[in-house]
């Protein structure tokens, strides 16, 4: 059971590139997360999914897209990448029915630096 | 709109004595409240969670928190530290939305860092 997996661990990029980071989770949830994690200031959330093709904003969507084509994935794209997005990244699931959270499963993260 | 405040950016204890991590919280409706843990470089780790149930919530390795609705707080406690609890603490609530759902949001204390000294 790999629960949420997340896809690089690190990346440095340039000024400009773009990439995607990869989320899969294999627990059959249907919310899915992208939350951003910069020192001091807890985690913020980018996109959020609740089921697939949903996705919504959340705190700090702009720089970043996402898309959700089926209950396993969730990449997050980041187009024209600047410092700004120098962080590091996690995705979450959760699985929630008639307004209850059964409780959320954190990605290891990815790191990303933009230079 | 739900928002978290932890009191304290860092907290240092001696080994084997208490440890008292603050948050107060603020919710339109009903929260859940949780602690996760992160150490450094690792992912995030539930510690415990408060979902409407008994006030008294304990966790893993030894960790509890109090839900007191009348002051807003959900502090974390553990009553002997040991140097693996040194890591960053983070309180978090998610609000159920008018209409019984919250869509799992979680909204994130600035953390604590926990240092733990022999």
């Amino acid at each position: 059971n790999a629960g949420v997996t997340q896809t690089p661990k690190f990346r440095i990029l340039k000024i400009g590139q773009s990439m995607t980071l990869q989320c899969a989770q294999d627990m059959n949830h249907n919310y899915m997360y992208w939350y951003r994690q910069d020192p001091g200031m807890g985690l913020k959330l980018i996109y959020y999914s609740v089921g697939a093709g949903i996705t919504d904003k959340g705190e700090v969507p702009n720089g970043y897209n996402v898309s959700r084509s089926t209950t396993e994935y969730f990449p997050l794209r980041l187009e024209l990448a600047a410092p700004s997005q120098t962080s590091v990244y996690f995705c979450a699931s959760s699985y929630s029915s008639a307004g209850v959270d059964y409780g959320y499963t954190f990605g290891s993260g990815t790191r990303l630096t933009v230079v | 709109a739900q928002s978290v405040t932890q009191l304290d950016s860092h907290v240092s204890v001696s080994e084997g004595t208490p440890v008292l991590l603050r948050c107060n919280y603020s919710s339109s409706y009903s929260p859940s409240l949780f602690w996760y843990v992160q150490h450094p470089n690792k992912g995030l780790q539930l510690l415990l969670k408060y979902t409407s149930a008994a006030t008294l919530v304990k966790g893993i390795n030894g960790f509890e928190a109090e839900f007191k609705k009348s002051e807003t707080s959900f502090h974390l406690t553990k009553p002997s530290a040991h140097m693996s609890d040194a890591a960053e603490y983070f309180c978090v609530v998610t609000d159920l939305l008018a209409g019984g759902t919250s869509y799992g949001k979680l909204t994130f204390g600035q953390g604590t860092i926990l240092t733990v000294h022999p």
